[in-house]
């Protein structure tokens, strides 16, 4: 069965202060690794779609990485405005069109 | 451009009711989906429609919970009856044709949230 485990769950940075945020997969098939970012109260907006390891995109202070077991996604000084929760989601063979998400990563960045 | 619409933003209900919830994806999106998200916890398929038909439904408790697309375009899901376990916010996105931007750029709306009490 197809798993998607983010950490940490929580996280809290001083503005400036760069981490990376971790999604490990388990699925057959990989058919894309997908980044979303969560504001309170708002839906996930799409942030980056990664297909083979070693590949990696870029936004901003925001760069995603991709191996065959886990996706990092590094922010770089962030800002409070960068305070979010990131969710990381999945597409497999197993999965076919559904998009299997983890639980995500609460960043808090305090000023 | 604007973006997924949908109401009602909050819902209390008690349970054994039942509720509504519309959505208004972005024009020209083809494909329709409906996610329902449990705090803490990422968001999870229901029912995916493409144009007016169903590609995947396989998690969708069908004893209590439907959703139509008529006409291709708005969409409405319905939950009766409520549980108190079906408290959770319900989000609909919606994504372009395939060959229009990123795969995987899904367009959410802002989330019905429902409390059953």
């Amino acid at each position: 069965e197809d798993q998607v485990t983010q950490s940490p769950e929580a996280l809290r940075l001083q503005e400036g202060e760069s981490s990376s945020l971790n999604c490990s997969y388990t699925v057959s098939g990989l058919r894309g690794l997908f980044w979303y970012r969560q504001d309170p109260g708002k839906g996930p907006e799409f942030l980056f779609t990664l297909y083979s390891a070693g590949e990696e995109k870029e936004k901003e202070r925001l760069k995603a990485t991709l191996t065959k077991k886990e996706s990092f996604l590094h922010i770089t000084a962030p800002k409070p405005e960068d305070s979010a929760t990131y969710l990381c989601a999945v597409r497999s063979t197993n999965t076919g069109n559904q998009f299997y998400f983890g639980t995500g990563t609460s960043l808090t960045v305090i000023p | 451009e604007a973006g997924v619409a949908q109401s009602p933003r909050y819902k209390i209900i008690e349970k054994r009711q039942s509720v509504a919830f519309w959505c208004n994806p972005i024009s020209g999106h083809a494909t329709l989906y409906w996610y329902q998200q449990i705090l803490g916890q990422g968001p999870k398929l229901l029912i995916q429609f493409q144009n007016n038909g169903v590609v995947d439904d396989s998690q969708l408790p069908k004893d209590r919970f439907s959703a139509e697309r008529l006409k291709g375009v708005d969409s409405t899901l319905k939950i009766q009856p409520a549980k108190l376990e079906d408290s959770a916010v319900y989000l609909c996105a919606s994504s372009p044709p395939a060959g229009q931007g990123p795969s995987g750029e899904l367009f959410f709306g802002e989330g019905s949230r429902l409390t059953v009490l």
